[in-house]
C-alpha cells in the first residue's frame, strides 16, 4: 500500500538554526513523484518541490534543499538559516502510476515554528 | 488568472443543512480534485475529474457527498444531511495533465458543523 510517513509532528527552532524535515515513504510503483508542500496559516497549499523517482540528484533552492534516497525510501527537507517566515505546517507527499498531477497521498505533516 | 480560488472560505452549518462549496481552477487546467483535510492530518483524496468527467471516487465520498463539473471549468461540492464529522477544511486544486505538472491548490472552504 502507499503511504508518507512524516514522524516530526512539531519542530521549533530559533532563528537561523538549520532543520531538516524527514519523510519517508511506502509504494510498489516504479515510476511515482514526490512533492513537499508548505501550509501557512492562510490554509493554502504552496507547492515548493516536485521529484521523480528516476532522479535522486539532490536538490537546492535558495535556503531549501531537498536529499532523495531510494535506498531508504525517503525525502527530506532541509531549511538553512531559518527565518520567522518559515514557519508552517509542511506536507510531504507521493503521486503514483507515473503521473506528477495524479492524486496525491499527503503525510500528517511536520509543524515548524522558528522563534525570533 | 490568480489562481485556484474557492468560495466560501468559512462556512457554518446546522447539523443536517445541505451546504454547496465552489471552487473555479486555473482557466487552462483540465483536471480539478478535491481534498478534504481535518485538524492536524494532511488532505485526503475525495475525487478527481479530468474535463467534465468524474474518473475517480475516494471511499471516503459517501453517499451524502455529491461533486460536479458540468462544464468542464468550476466545480461544485455538495455536502446533504451534514454531520458533525464533516467539519473538516475542504481544499481544491487543479492541475494540466502531464509528467511534470503539479496540483496547484486553493485556499480552501472551512466547514464547521454545530
Amino acid at each position: 500500500a502507499q503511504k508518507v510517513t512524516q514522524a516530526q509532528t512539531e519542530i521549533s527552532v530559533v532563528e537561523k538554526e538549520d532543520v531538516t524535515l524527514d519523510c519517508v515513504y511506502e509504494t510498489r510503483d516504479t515510476t511515482y513523484y514526490l512533492f513537499w508542500y508548505k501550509q501557512p496559516p492562510s490554509g493554502e497549499l504552496v507547492f515548493l518541490i516536485r521529484r521523480n523517482s528516476f532522479d535522486e540528484q539532490n536538490e537546492i533552492s535558495g535556503r531549501y534543499s531537498w536529499n532523495f534516497q531510494k535506498s531508504t525510501s525517503s525525502f527530506n527537507f532541509t531549511i538553512t538559516a531559518s527565518q520567522v517566515v518559515d514557519s508552517a505546517v509542511y506536507f510531504c507527499a507521493l503521486s503514483e502510476l507515473g503521473d506528477s498531477s495524479y492524486k496525491l497521498i499527503f503525510g500528517s505533516g511536520t509543524r515548524l515554528l522558528v522563534r525570533p | 488568472d490568480t489562481g485556484v480560488s474557492q468560495d466560501p472560505r468559512h462556512k457554518i452549518t446546522k447539523r443536517g443543512q445541505n451546504v454547496t462549496f465552489r471552487c473555479d481552477p486555473i482557466s487552462e487546467h483540465n483536471r480539478l480534485y478535491w481534498y478534504r483535510q481535518t485538524l492536524g492530518q494532511g488532505p485526503e483524496f475525495l475525487t478527481y475529474f479530468q474535463n467534465e468527467a468524474q474518473l475517480e471516487k475516494s471511499r471516503l465520498l459517501s453517499d451524502r457527498f455529491s461533486a460536479e463539473r458540468p462544464k468542464g471549468s468550476f466545480s461544485t461540492l455538495e455536502i446533504q444531511r451534514t454531520e458533525q464529522g464533516d467539519s473538516a477544511m475542504y481544499l481544491c486544486a487543479s492541475s494540466g495533465t502531464g509528467r511534470n505538472t503539479e496540483a496547484f491548490f486553493g485556499q480552501g472552504t472551512r466547514l464547521t458543523v454545530v
